[in-house]
């Protein structure tokens, strides 16, 4: 099945500095590419996605890149905020031979901004 | 529009019973997924029901199992339940099977 490693597990950057977190994943028949944000006793919440025929999106102060050749994605915020803070985590779908889609989720990057 | 809704919120249940989550989707979804979510951890799949049946299935025992309604409404059960089985369970709803997925709040489920 799909394994999903997702890197760094916390990660503290001061307010306004920018922050990557790095996934890789292990099948290259994964095409879709999301990404959640999860603050503290909350739902998941889908904040940005790609899929495997494109490169780079970017939505405001996020955006996400892929490298299909690699197997690796990353998301990239700039201009922190404290209302950043929370736990990001990637996933990637791939279609299974009967047709359906499963969703493989990282273990998650916990985000600190320091005012 | 109202959003994914799960119920209930919280549950208590002890060794050996077994339980029911219900999940209703996203106004415009018809396809509901599954997840277990342990402490710290990333969500871990379950399983996907599309036009009310199973499509894929994660590493989870036969203790789990699902039902999808014709309103696409959703539930999960689990029999037999273990201490294991303590998480959030979560539910997501999207519009086709390889779509953007929207979570509901979860239910907290604990096992004593």
């Amino acid at each position: 099945g799909e394994n999903v490693e997702q890197h760094p597990s916390t990660l503290s950057v001061q307010e306004g500095d920018s922050a990557v977190i790095k996934c890789t994943y292990s099948d290259s028949a994964s095409n879709y590419f999301p990404w959640y944000k999860q603050e503290l006793g909350k739902r998941p919440q889908l904040i940005i996605d790609i899929r495997s025929n494109v490169g780079e999106k970017k939505d405001q102060r996020i955006a996400v890149t892929l490298n299909k050749t690699a197997k690796h994605f990353s998301l990239h915020i700039t201009e922190t905020q404290p209302e950043d803070s929370a736990v990001y985590f990637c996933a990637a779908s791939k279609r299974s031979g009967a047709g359906s889609y499963q969703l493989t989720f990282g273990k998650g990057t916990k985000l600190s901004v320091i005012p | 529009d109202a959003g994914v809704t799960q119920s209930p919120t919280h549950l208590i249940k002890t060794r050996g019973q077994q339980v029911t989550l219900r999940c209703s989707p996203k106004s415009g979804h018809d396809t509901v997924s599954w997840y277990q979510q342990a402490l710290g951890q990333g969500p871990q799949f379950i399983f996907q029901y599309y036009e009310e049946e199973e499509r894929q299935r994660g590493n989870f025992p036969d203790r789990f199992s699902g039902h999808q309604f014709p309103n696409y409404s959703s539930e999960l059960n689990v029999n037999a339940l273990l201490l294991g089985d303590s998480a959030l369970y979560l539910c997501a709803s999207s519009q086709g099977q390889n779509q953007p997925q929207h979570f509901g709040d979860g239910t907290r489920l604990s096992i004593l």
